[in-house]
């Protein structure tokens, strides 16, 4: 059963950057498209950013676009999440998970970002 | 981008009754309607997937129905640990979205 833990969050003033990651449990990490979805404090969940198995196609929330941009190392099945200049907006927790047909399971147990001075 | 709207936002029931969600997309999609549940500090666990599938291991209790732009979730008999928020989602096209949530309490 694959399992995915992310890793990277924390508190980081406005302006800044912050890299986030999701390693995979399994070697079959290479197999799967991935996302990020992130979720503000008491708010709904918000999809971010995808990326396929090989990482040759990404595509984003438009509101993030140029902003995030997600990538993937399948030699050490990490997915990545690069995010720059940061506003309060974006304090959220973020998940990573893994696409299965057309839904998103497992998910990883999320990080969280505060963006705050 | 698809909007998904979700009812009721917040809905309060009793142990055994018979609990119904509602989810309706913008436009067709094609069926590519999921339902995830949501703990208070926990990731989102997927329940239905393609609008009426079961995942495998997750209660019979729990069905979805619908197709087209209209979609309904149903819990049979609510239990005490179905308490969560339970969110629809759609991944027909991107960007992927997802209804605004249902918080249930008993």
């Amino acid at each position: 059963q694959l399992h995915l833990e992310e890793s990277g969050g924390g508190v980081v003033q406005p302006g800044g950057s912050l890299r986030l990651s999701c390693v995979a449990s399994d070697l079959s990490f290479s197999d799967y498209d991935m996302h990020w979805v992130r979720q503000a404090p008491g708010k709904g969940l918000e999809w971010v950013a995808f990326i396929s198995k090989d990482g040759t196609k990404e595509t984003y929330a438009a509101a993030l676009k140029g902003r995030f941009n997600i990538s993937r190392d399948n030699s050490k099945k990490t997915l990545y999440l690069e995010m720059t200049s940061l506003t309060t907006e974006d304090t959220s927790v973020f998940y990573c998970a893994r696409e299965y047909g057309r839904w998103h399971d497992p998910w990883g147990q999320g990080t969280l970002v505060i963006v705050s001075s | 981008e698809i909007q998904m709207t979700q009812s009721p936002p917040s809905l309060s029931a009793s142990v055994g009754d018979r609990v119904t969600i509602s989810c309706q997309a913008s436009q067709d999609i094609n069926n590519y309607l999921n339902w995830y549940q949501q703990k208070p500090g926990r990731a989102p666990k997927l329940l239905i997937y393609d609008a009426s599938n079961l995942e495998m291991g997750v209660s019979s209790r729990f069905s979805g129905r619908g197709s087209g732009t209209r979609f309904t979730f149903t819990i049979s008999s609510l239990q005490p640990e179905d308490i969560a928020t339970y969110y629809c989602q759609q991944y027909d096209h991107f960007p992927v979205t997802f209804g605004q949530g249902t918080r249930l309490e008993i």
